[in-house]
């Protein structure tokens, strides 16, 4: 299953409402997550089953999608919220990454 | 806090063998699938595989299926990567991830600090 995120890079000023979206080269049952990386760090879970939360992720991050087409919204913006996003697809018997989305500041 | 602690970076040159590893101090490590994901310079995140240190149970990603070994010891709680001979093109930061449930495929939950290996004549 390949994935396709876009765009490949944004640019948004601190308090924007953005999203990133990501489709399946075919239908993925919400088996979809998203992950943060700063430069430098390990990526950082943010959200698995399309929509789920993981613990302790500001409610401002939040997911939705279904079939191929899965999206990642960050409501409004903070600092620390400009790095690059992966979206990852676990559905049957492999794993795939989208090629990632870098954010960053205006 | 369980961790996931990974070897230090290497320097290799091409044709050489390398095994790297991931230690953790997860109390149910043998239920938990734990997985490699490759990062080349400036690009992003691979697939190659995982195992399931319970009965080593090992899935391969098509790109790194016969290019690399994941293997476990389960007496000291780590999980290895290793190369028989090296290539240029396996430069990369190399992370062990763990995945969230106990079933596979799914989200990893927790990651390592990654490992830098340098193939270079």
């Amino acid at each position: 299953i390949q994935m396709t995120q876009s765009p490949s890079s944004l640019s948004a000023s601190i308090g924007d409402r953005v999203s990133i979206t990501c489709r399946a080269s075919q239908a993925i049952s919400d088996t979809l997550a998203w992950y943060q990386q700063k430069p430098g760090k390990a990526p950082k879970l943010l959200l698995y089953g399309s929509s789920r939360l993981e613990i302790g992720v500001p409610s401002r991050f939040s997911g939705s999608g279904s079939g191929t087409d899965y999206t990642l919204s960050i409501s409004s913006l903070q600092p620390e919220d400009f790095a690059t996003y992966y979206c990852q697809q676990y559905d049957g018997h492999h794993i795939t990454f989208g090629q990632g989305t870098r954010l960053d500041i205006k | 806090e369980v961790q996931l602690v990974q070897s230090g970076a290497e320097v290799r040159k091409p044709g050489e063998s390398l095994k790297i590893s991931c230690r953790t101090s997860e109390d149910d490590f043998v239920t938990y699938w734990f997985a490699w994901v490759r990062q080349m310079p400036g690009t992003g995140l691979e697939w190659m595989g995982v195992i399931f240190p319970y009965d080593s149970d090992t899935r391969y990603s098509p790109s790194f299926q016969g290019q690399v070994t994941i293997s476990v010891d389960k007496s000291i709680s780590t999980v290895f990567l290793e190369w028989n001979s090296l290539r240029a093109s396996d430069t990369a930061l190399y992370y062990c991830a763990k995945l969230a449930v106990t079933t596979f495929p799914h989200a990893f939950d927790m990651w390592g600090q990654g490992t830098m290996v340098t193939v270079s004549a």
